[in-house]
């Protein structure tokens, strides 16, 4: 089946520190990758995406690298505000299939001042 | 605003009861998901729709009834809650530029 694994949280960093977030994925087809953020109280929002090895997603500073040789899509921003605490959730969707998700567990991520 | 709308936002059961979790969506989308969300587990799909009069099952659909006879609405249903369906419930659809989530419903099952 297809799973998701992310770093266990939480993660507290001081502001403009360099935030990496580990995700990896094992996939019995070809996925699409993403991010997204989920702000307290708030829904999920997409923070951004990759379809195909190789693809590099970015938004609000944030980028996302689809490795398919270390079947991974790490998460990192070079330097975090107090805005940006958070959930981030890493998912893949199979190319093809009836658009299904699936989650990591999630990531909780505390900027302090 | 165009998006995903759920009601209602927050809800207290007895167990034994039942309830549906409206979710409605104007954006012409047909794809429509129901997910919840508990510590440590991420996300997990309950039952989805690719589309009017078509559902199908996710994950964890044990304890929860779907319909979709619009393609606006997607409501969840729960015939006798149980303290283990205490969760956030995230409605889903998905159109051409991906997933647009609603704001949750956070049920509690007492």
């Amino acid at each position: 089946g297809n799973s998701v694994t992310q770093m266990e949280g939480p993660v507290t960093l001081s502001e403009e520190a360099f935030l990496t977030i580990n995700c990896t994925y094992t996939a019995t087809g070809y996925p699409s990758l993403f991010w997204y953020v989920q702000y307290p109280g708030e829904g999920l929002q997409l923070l951004l995406k990759a379809t195909k090895a190789d693809d590099k997603g970015s938004n609000k500073g944030f980028e996302a690298t689809y490795r398919k040789e270390t079947t991974s899509f790490h998460l990192e921003k070079g330097s975090v505000q107090v805005s940006d605490s958070a959930v981030y959730f890493c998912a893949l969707v199979i190319t093809g299939t009836a658009s299904k998700l699936t989650f990591g567990t999630g990531t909780r991520l505390q900027v302090t001042l | 605003n165009a998006g995903v709308t759920q009601t209602p936002k927050f809800q207290v059961l007895k167990t034994g009861q039942s309830m549906t979790l409206q979710c409605a969506q104007d954006m012409n989308h047909e794809y429509m998901s129901w997910y919840r969300q508990d510590p440590g587990m991420g996300l997990r799909l309950i039952h989805y729709s690719v589309g009017a009069g078509i559902t199908d099952q996710g994950e964890v659909p044990n304890g929860y009834n779907v319909s979709r006879s619009t393609t606006e609405d997607f409501p969840l249903r729960l015939l006798s809650a149980a303290p283990s369906q205490t969760s956030v419930y995230f409605c889903a659809s998905r159109g051409p530029r991906g997933y647009t989530f609603g704001s949750g419903t956070r049920l509690t099952v007492v």
